[in-house]
């Protein structure tokens, strides 16, 4: 079975922090992604990763940065945390280099609150 | 502009009987759609899908059915259980979308005893 972890599954922070998220898969898969979840906007796409030190800006990556030094690991990085950016975070990843067709993975999430 | 759109944010069904749950996309370059369920503090797990080239999938007592002339997609439970209470989230993909799963905002499905 895949595994997905991701490293908190609740964090509070306070606004101007620099916040860090990390995921990690165990299953050798090329893509990783990170969405956040908010009530009545679903899962909306933040980056994703298909190679290892490579990343694609998702639908709403103001405010965020990412890194994948290994393909096991992806990390979201809030540079200077804002009360918008409380939300769940959600991890995945899937096998192949072709997006489109693939099952994606999920993590358990980690709710972030930011005062 | 949500390509993907879920217009029931939750749905009761009564224990034994059919939950359907509808989804409209907008984007006809979409050609393979997915149901994915999310339980509370766990990350969503992948259901069932469909590529374009079918109208039905079948997998035990979930059944999608896709109308692409109205671009709308359902999934059918039956008979509901109450582990099924669950938010249902639809997503969809295909060569116009950049290569990424674009979902919808979820219906939470709650099955009353």
């Amino acid at each position: 079975d895949v595994k997905v972890t991701q490293s908190s599954r609740y964090l509070v922070k306070r606004t101007g922090e620099k916040v860090f998220l990390e995921c990690v898969q165990d299953m050798d898969h090329e893509n990783m992604f990170w969405y956040r979840q908010d009530p009545g906007l679903g899962l909306r796409l933040i980056y994703f990763s298909y190679d290892v030190k490579m990343k694609e800006k998702g639908d709403i990556p103001e405010g965020y940065s990412v890194s994948r030094e290994k393909k096991e690991r992806f990390s979201l990085i809030l540079e200077s945390a804002s009360t918008n950016q409380t939300s769940m975070y959600l991890c995945a990843s899937s096998l192949e280099r072709e997006l489109s067709y693939n099952e994606q993975f999920f993590g358990p999430g980690t709710r972030l609150t930011v005062l | 502009d949500q390509q993907v759109k879920q217009n029931s944010p939750s749905l009761s069904v009564q224990e034994g009987r059919i939950s359907i749950l509808n989804c409209d996309y907008t984007n006809s370059m979409f050609d393979y759609f997915l149901w994915y369920k999310k339980y509370p503090a766990e990350g969503p797990t992948f259901l069932i899908s469909i590529s374009s080239i079918k109208d039905k999938n079948e997998d035990g007592r979930f059944t999608v059915f896709l109308n692409k002339s109205a671009k709308h997609l359902s999934l059918h439970i039956v008979p509901s259980q109450p582990g099924d209470s669950a938010v249902y989230f639809c997503a969809a993909s295909g060569y116009s979308s950049a290569s990424k799963i674009i979902f919808g905002s979820g219906t939470r499905l709650s099955i009353r005893p």
